[in-house]
């Protein structure tokens, strides 16, 4: 199975500072077709986790343009230009190239 | 908008098996291009995929889990499906349905215990 190592596991922002979260996968995610299908989600609390970036930097709809991603064979980045409290959670990378689907262990936004 | 609910028991016996159902609205399960899929989450833990399926195509498991799981669809009900045979304590889970990853279900918790 593909590893994906997400750092820091913990993340503490002071409201209206940037974050950045970092993904790197055991493998490279560049699949046949072309795409890497490296994907981001934000799961807050008591929710359902929630699609946020799709193939490393296509934002979902109705997502913040504070919100972006970035990144390429390996090496992926979740960066947010100004937290807001409404960005309080916990954050996944995917990678979607290789089957089984993995997922990082998460990293736990809270603000400082 | 697409919506997915699962439902299913809360409480499965050890060694039982496991069955939830998606109830898929504002789409048809039979369109083409989108699959459909488990996942599941142990408490305070991530997110693991169980497997997913596409309409008229075999499905893909997780080879961890390859030996217990079916998925199957059932396009008259709009409805897709998880059998997990042979449980422990270790699959005590909010299990969730997906559509491809954009649409997910609230999750439900299942607990395994005597």
């Amino acid at each position: 199975d593909v590893v994906m190592t997400q750092s820091p596991l913990s993340l503490p922002v002071t409201l209206g500072q940037p974050a950045s979260i970092s993904c790197r996968s055991s493998q490279r995610l560049v699949n046949s077709d072309g795409n890497t299908y490296l994907n981001w989600f934000q799961q807050r609390p008591g929710q359902s986790p929630r699609r946020l970036i799709y193939k490393v930097s296509n934002r979902d709809s109705g997502v913040p343009d504070r919100f972006s991603g970035s990144g390429s064979g390996t090496d992926f980045t979740l960066r947010i230009s100004r937290v807001e409290a409404e960005d309080v959670g916990v954050y996944y990378c995917m990678q979607g190239t290789h089957w089984p689907i993995t997922f990082g262990q998460g990293t736990r936004l809270e603000i400082k | 908008q697409v919506q997915l609910q699962e439902s299913g028991p809360g409480l499965v016996r050890p060694s039982q098996t496991l069955s939830l159902t998606c109830t898929v609205s504002g789409g048809s399960i039979s369109s083409g291009g989108y699959f459909w899929s488990w996942i599941r989450q142990h408490p305070g833990k991530g997110l693991e995929w169980i497997g997913y399926i596409y309409y008229n195509e075999s499905p893909y498991y997780n080879p961890s889990l390859k030996s217990r799981v079916t998925i199957s669809i059932d396009t008259s009900k709009n409805q897709f499906s998880l059998k997990l045979r042979s449980v422990t304590a270790a699959d005590t889970a909010v299990y969730y349905c997906a559509r491809d990853s954009t649409y997910w279900g609230q999750g439900t918790l299942v607990t395994v215990s005597s």
